[in-house]
């Protein structure tokens, strides 16, 4: 398979304890992304890497969130102290960086994080 | 598998029927759109895209429409089939130059009866 993979797909864990989820992308891919999403709507951008570097970060990435791409392949986002508003879809997804508009998002399955 | 939202607007088309998904998006600087199908348990995956200098782009079984004027897209899926049924999605990118931050949309949920 050789499609975007993310590990766990479904995590359960107690409020205030840290989680960290991997992903790693289609081989050939200089850009990833994570995503989240809640029940009932679409994906929301968090942060973005490419190569090695976290390029941007959105205002939902609170200071408990972070994310690293250290060698430029794989990537970890990690949340400490879990609240249960953590509690959603967490989408990672790859991409070629082109020039102009025309840049192809692959997105994994996803990790379905629980808060209780 | 988990349902991707209990409270999406709902399509509901007859197998063999066409399909038509409506879309308004936000931003008049935005210069590339996606459509994405999420199936329930499932990451998004990519349908079709198309760019603002285009107003019709199509696919296998599928066309997507883009109207600037009033911000307007839309996704055709011909001949509708069962393994059709999921949720989707349009997402917009403003033209900033950098990277794909994708705004999407709210999601409809396509039903496909037999």
């Amino acid at each position: 398979d050789t499609g975007v993979s993310q590990d766990p797909r479904h995590k359960i864990t107690k409020r205030g304890q840290n989680v960290t989820f991997r992903c790693d992308p289609i081989s050939e891919h200089n850009r990833l992304y994570w995503y989240r999403q809640t029940l009932g709507q679409g994906p929301e951008f968090l942060t973005y890497f490419q190569n090695e570097a976290q390029l941007e970060k959105s205002r939902l990435l609170s200071d408990r969130f972070s994310a690293e791409r250290p060698k430029g392949s794989f990537s970890t986002l990690e949340i400490q102290r879990t609240e249960q508003g953590d509690s959603a879809m967490y989408l990672c997804a790859s991409s070629e960086a082109t020039q102009g508009a025309g840049e192809k998002l692959f997105f994994g399955s996803g990790t379905q994080l629980s808060v209780l | 598998g988990e349902s991707v939202g209990l409270h999406l607007p709902t399509l509901s088309v007859q197998e063999g029927d066409n399909s038509i998904i409506n879309c308004a998006y936000s931003n008049s600087a935005s210069d590339y759109f996606i459509w994405y199908k999420q199936e329930s348990g499932k990451g998004p995956q990519f349908i079709i895209d198309i760019r603002s200098n285009m107003d019709k782009r199509q696919g296998q079984r599928v066309t997507v429409l883009l109207n600037k004027t009033v911000k307007h897209l839309s996704l055709q899926i011909a001949a509708t089939q069962p393994g059709d049924s999921a949720v989707y999605f349009c997402a917009e990118k403003l033209n900033t130059g950098t990277a794909s931050k994708l705004t999407f949309g709210t999601g409809t949920r396509l039903q496909v009866t037999l």
